[in-house]
């Protein structure tokens, strides 16, 4: 029944590897979303995917790859992992002239 | 970029107590959002303000648009103990149809409350 659901919850890594964090939501949404929150607990939005397509692409290190199979899936694919990455990372989904319905995060520490 | 600064940071009160929070943008945005984060869990949508000047309810909870669209307030009346978490401001600015436009948030507001 989770609308927005995200694995794994938490992953602990080795700097230098690569990770991917899933993300699929079944709310029938359009868009959907990876934002990233800080320490400090700052939200900040990463990429968004309309239908398949990017349409957003925030400053973001090309280590990190979005990929969407189809609109109800959009997963983040990280190469390279260093210890800055560590952050919860969370997706959201929307639908138009609506908020946000975000999924419950993967923390994701980098050792 | 757009900005939020959102105040205060925290805020401790007594259970019962009314708790008023607020944003403000340098720039306009034309749909307002007030999220609430619990540890271990992701922000939920309390209120959304699509027009400026729009006054909105939720039980408790009442959230303004302003009239010049760069700002907003959160009002919780009667404060308990389950209002306890993070509360952030978002505003979005859409180009034209569709809702494309990124969603920026506030720095948060961490709440506590004592019994």
């Amino acid at each position: 029944d989770t609308a927005v659901s995200q694995t794994p919850k938490y992953l602990v890594t080795q700097m230098g590897n690569d990770k991917s964090i899933k993300c699929e939501q079944n709310l029938g949404h359009d868009t959907m979303y990876w934002y990233k929150q800080d320490s400090k607990k700052f939200l900040k939005i990463m990429f968004s995917y309309n239908n398949k397509e990017l349409i957003i692409n925030e400053t973001v290190p090309n280590r990190f790859s979005p990929k969407s199979p189809d609109k109800a899936h959009l997963n983040l694919h990280i190469n390279s992992l260093e210890l800055g990455d560590s952050a919860v990372y969370f997706c959201a989904s929307s639908r138009t002239g609506h908020g946000y319905t975000f999924g419950s995060g993967t923390r994701l520490t980098v050792v | 970029g757009q900005q939020l600064n959102q105040s205060p940071q925290s805020m401790f009160i007594q259970e019962g107590e009314d708790v008023s929070m607020n944003c403000t943008s340098s720039s306009i945005f034309n749909t307002w959002l007030w999220y609430k984060q619990d540890p271990g869990e992701g922000p939920v949508l309390l209120i959304a303000l699509y027009k400026a000047g729009e006054l909105t309810s939720n039980g408790r909870l009442t959230a303004q648009f302003g009239i010049t669209r760069k700002d907003s307030f959160l009002n919780i009346s009667a404060s308990i103990p389950s209002d306890v978490g993070i509360y952030f401001c978002a505003g979005q600015f859409n180009r034209g149809s569709g809702n494309t436009g990124k969603l920026i948030f506030g720095q948060g507001t961490t709440l506590q409350v004592k019994p």
